[in-house]
């Protein structure tokens, strides 16, 4: 089972800041990493799928890169509503798996 | 609009049985490939299930094989789990989620539920 290792654990922010998470898996995933959004007692939003595409309805400030093992999801400068918990997660080789997220909080 | 919509959830005794459900609307149910993804209180997020969209071929994870059963209904635009043997640590909302492909397991759902809670004890 491939383990995605999420860093920072928390991330204390400001709004207005640039935010930087990063997702590294223990053997190549390729570019089959995607990033979701969740909110307290909401369901996973998908941000992005395959490492760098913005799923529909997603803002620009929402970036992804990578590739291979070493992974980053760029909010470019945060917006109220952009704070929460978010998880990278492979798609490479079932089972597909999560990394343990990474929860932006306001500073 | 894109609905999915689980219920079933409740609380159950270790070793007892559950069926989820999740009715689907908005789109062609039979053309998508379909998830069951749960997440216990206060913890990330797992796949549990997948199934392809005329229900052929299903996938588990470790932790359910053998214990939990994943279907689909094409006719009725339900899917299903089956979920026997529970045991303290399947407790979690269960959520089921919708690819963003079309007809294609892209490993991306795009579209989920408010998720159902299972509580497993004695």
């Amino acid at each position: 089972e491939i383990v995605l290792t999420q860093s920072p654990a928390t991330l204390s922010l400001s709004p207005g800041k640039r935010a930087t998470l990063s997702c590294r898996a223990s053997q190549s995933v390729s570019i089959y990493l995607a990033w979701y959004q969740q909110k307290p007692g909401q369901a996973p939003r998908l941000l992005i799928y395959d490492a760098s595409n913005r799923a529909t309805g997603i803002p620009a400030r929402f970036s992804g890169s990578g590739s291979g093992t070493d992974f980053t999801l760029t909010l470019s400068s945060l917006e109220p509503e952009d704070f929460a918990v978010y998880y990278c997660q492979q798609r490479s080789n079932w089972p597909w798996t999560f990394g343990q997220g990474t929860k932006v909080e306001i500073k | 609009e894109v609905q999915l919509v689980e219920a079933g959830g409740g609380s159950v005794q270790p070793g007892g049985s559950l069926r989820l459900s999740c009715a689907a609307s908005g789109f062609i149910f039979s053309s998508y490939w379909m998830y069951w993804v749960r997440q216990a209180p206060g913890k990330g997020l797992v796949w549990v299930s997948r199934i392809n969209n005329d229900g052929s071929s299903t996938s588990y994870a470790d932790s359910v094989k053998g214990r939990f059963t994943m279907s689909r209904d094409n006719a009725k635009n339900t899917l299903y789990l089956q979920m026997n043997s529970l045991r303290a640590e399947d407790t979690a909302v269960y959520y089921c989620a919708r690819d963003r492909s079309y007809y294609y397991d892209s490993g991306s759902p795009e579209y989920w539920g408010q998720g159902t809670l299972v509580t497993v004890s004695s």
